[in-house]
């Protein structure tokens, strides 16, 4: 079946330290997305990528970086700049044709706690 | 600035009853397209129902079923014959026809046996 897979289900940070979040789709899906999830709050987008080798910020790219070599891979590096990165990070697929118009499909997200 | 808003940080409906939950958004733009998802605890985001704004009639999936006021800009979800299956996180989302999706803080359900 085709889907959204995230990697690891839970990532612990040492302080100072870079981690890389894998996600990986197999639905021929152009646009892919991160976003954070906070306690009380919505999601917020970070990095989104409607094509290969392209990418743009969202709304709090700050400390974080993306990458796009792949149509099936947008993995997201949490660096050592974003000084509160405890949270729970989901990814986003979306065919580019329709946009964001048919919905989202979400991998199952992974959550990262600073020790 | 484009806002989404869902009032009620927590709801509970007793099983087999019907529940809505509310959410209300502000926005300048005349065609765009409104999303309820459910976030289980598994925390997947799983979508339930969307409505295009162009749209009259209000959009419906199996029990789910919104009440979609453009010119009031509510847009609220009615869950039917509530089940167990149902509780969870549900969140409201604004999309402009961009690829970004604007969210509400969210609506935690409780469905009592």
């Amino acid at each position: 079946d085709g889907g959204i897979t995230q990697s690891p289900k839970y990532l612990f940070r040492k302080e100072g330290q870079n981690v890389t979040l894998s996600c990986e789709q197999n639905l021929n899906h152009d646009a892919m997305y991160w976003y954070r999830q906070d306690p009380g709050q919505g999601l917020r987008l970070i990095y989104y990528s409607q094509i290969v080798n392209d990418f743009q910020k969202g709304d709090i790219a700050e400390g974080y970086s993306v990458s796009r070599e792949k149509k099936e891979s947008f993995p997201l590096t949490v660096t050592s700049a974003q000084k509160n990165p405890t949270a729970f990070y989901l990814c986003a697929s979306s065919m580019a044709t329709r946009g964001v118009r048919g919905g989202y499909t979400f991998g199952s997200g992974t959550r990262l706690t600073v020790v | 600035a484009q806002t989404v808003t869902q009032s009620q940080p927590e709801m509970s409906v007793q099983e087999a009853e019907t529940v809505t939950l509310s959410c209300t958004y502000d926005t300048s733009e005349s065609d765009y397209y409104l999303f309820w998802y459910k976030q289980p605890p598994s925390r997947q985001m799983i979508l339930v129902i969307r409505q295009e704004a162009y749209k009259q009639q209000n959009a419906t999936e199996n029990r789910f079923s919104v009440n979609f006021q453009k010119a009031a800009k509510s847009f609220s979800l009615k869950i039917s014959d509530s089940q167990l299956g149902d509780a969870a996180m549900y969140f409201c989302a604004y999309n402009p026809g961009t690829y970004k999706y604007i969210f509400g803080t969210g609506t935690r359900l409780k469905v009592l046996a």
